[in-house]
């Protein structure tokens, strides 16, 4: 069992659509992240959560140490939001190193 | 503008030979990563180096050698000993828990 994972694989929405992208862990861990890769591969690191909620623009990104999950949101989705979202932790002890979900891969139809 | 480039964009390599992917940044973060990513698999870390001169494997390292002579720079060794190298390749950098900065990527595919 990977120690991040992460549902639904893959996501498909019309725009507009309120979406949520859930990740769970099995490891203590100092933070979470979401990251997102677009169809080009480049990635771009979206948030680093350690407790509570955080919010960018159409984007909310919530953890709960408790129950060893976290989730991102997405409000009035848009085609451009297509993309693979990511989550990934620090655990074990390590500042540095991270481990990664699967990514789960969001289609955002007009 | 700051931030991290790697090159080639596509390498290809001939079965024997070894090839070496470039990262730099300027953005003079300390530590430096090497991710692998596989069709369906999350990113995997090949090589990690919190400082110059010092490196550590990741979960992935055979078949694989860096080096860090630079705090800028963080090459990848692809080396004849790694049987399946056809994947994207990520560089990244950070300043300790602060997320981390990722490249564009290198596709190594073989010939």
């Amino acid at each position: 069992k990977n120690e991040v994972e992460q549902s639904p694989q893959n996501l498909t929405a019309q725009e507009g659509e309120f979406i949520t992208i859930n990740c769970s862990y099995s490891v203590g861990i100092s933070a979470l992240h979401w990251l997102q890769q677009h169809p080009g591969g480049g990635i771009v690191s979206l948030f680093m959560l350690s407790s509570g909620k955080k919010k960018h623009g159409r984007l909310i990104a919530t953890i709960n140490i408790q129950e060893k999950h976290s989730s991102l949101h997405i409000t009035a989705s848009h085609p451009r939001d297509s993309a693979v979202y990511i989550c990934a932790v620090n655990s074990g002890g390590s500042n540095y190193k991270l481990t990664f979900g699967k990514g789960t891969l969001l289609t955002v139809n007009p | 503008d700051g931030g991290i480039t790697q090159s080639p964009k596509y390498l290809f390599r001939k079965e024997g030979q070894n090839v070496t992917l470039s990262c730099e940044q300027n953005l003079n973060h300390d530590a430096m990563y090497w991710y692998r990513q596989d069709p369906g698999q999350g990113l995997r870390l090949i090589y990690y180096s919190q400082i110059v001169n010092d490196f550590q494997k990741g979960d992935i390292a055979e078949g694989y050698s860096v080096s860090r002579e630079k705090k800028e720079s963080f090459p990848l060794t692809v080396t004849s000993a790694q049987k399946n190298p056809t994947a994207f390749y990520l560089c990244a950098s950070s300043i300790r828990v602060q997320p981390q900065h990722f490249g564009d990527g290198t596709r190594l595919s073989i010939l």
